[in-house]
């Protein structure tokens, strides 16, 4: 166990909805980070959270966004889902350190 | 931006061998390179990191070494067993709590 903790564990819904997938960081860490995984694919950097404020954007699409709450967790929302949304998508977090913790993810499915 | 390349895709090798993943990288600037290992189904999870400071660093039957100058690295497993088959991931970053950028993943299987 990690110590990351990620809700939904599923999460199955249609084209057109919009979801919102939650991450609790380790006791202590302050950044946090988002990354989607589909099918045999890599992991692709979303975005990252230090303390409150965005510090880093990948691929993110617009109709992706996320915020990080003055309790550290975060919340990544998902928003016109498309078939192709449909993927792994996990939270890590990480103190100053680098290394980064991730957590179980979520499993978007988009029917 | 900084962009990873992981080489081989896929590697299939007998129990017991040896097995070596590289990984390149394009910012020179980039001074933190993790490994990471996803078995199927599950989170990913850090084996071994290496800094920009340290040439090679080894823990047990995993080691990895850094050219800084050729802006490589590699992971190098030996005496593979069939629990070492998985999704290994290298990544670089450039500062403390910073972007991780990813390679693509090399998908080992360990023949028994």
């Amino acid at each position: 166990d990690s110590g990351v903790t990620q809700t939904p564990k599923h999460l199955i819904t249609a084209t057109g909805q919009r979801v919102t997938l939650r991450c609790s960081p380790r006791s202590g860490d302050l950044s946090v980070y988002w990354y989607q995984q589909s099918l045999d694919q890599g992991l692709q950097f979303l975005i990252q959270y230090y303390n409150g404020e965005e510090r880093a954007k990948g691929n993110i699409l617009e109709r992706f966004s996320a915020q990080q709450f003055p309790d550290l967790h975060s919340e990544l929302n998902l928003s016109s889902l498309e078939l192709g949304d449909s993927a792994l998508y996990f939270c890590a977090s990480s103190a100053p350190s680098d290394e980064q913790f991730f957590g179980p993810g979520t499993r978007l499915t988009v029917l | 931006g900084e962009n990873v390349e992981q080489h081989p895709s896929t590697l299939s090798v007998q129990e017991g061998d040896s097995a070596v993943i590289k990984c390149t990288y394009s910012d020179s600037a980039s001074n933190y390179f993790p490994w990471y290992k996803q078995e199927l189904g599950k989170r990913p999870q850090l084996i071994i990191d290496i800094r920009s400071n340290v040439g090679e660093k080894k823990d047990q039957r995993i080691a990895v070494t850094l050219n800084k100058t050729a802006k490589h690295f590699s992971l190098h497993i030996t005496e593979t067993q069939p629990e070492d088959s998985a999704v290994y991931f290298c990544a670089a970053s450039k500062n403390n709590a910073g972007k991780s950028t990813f390679g693509d993943g090399t998908t080992l299987t360990v023949k028994p």
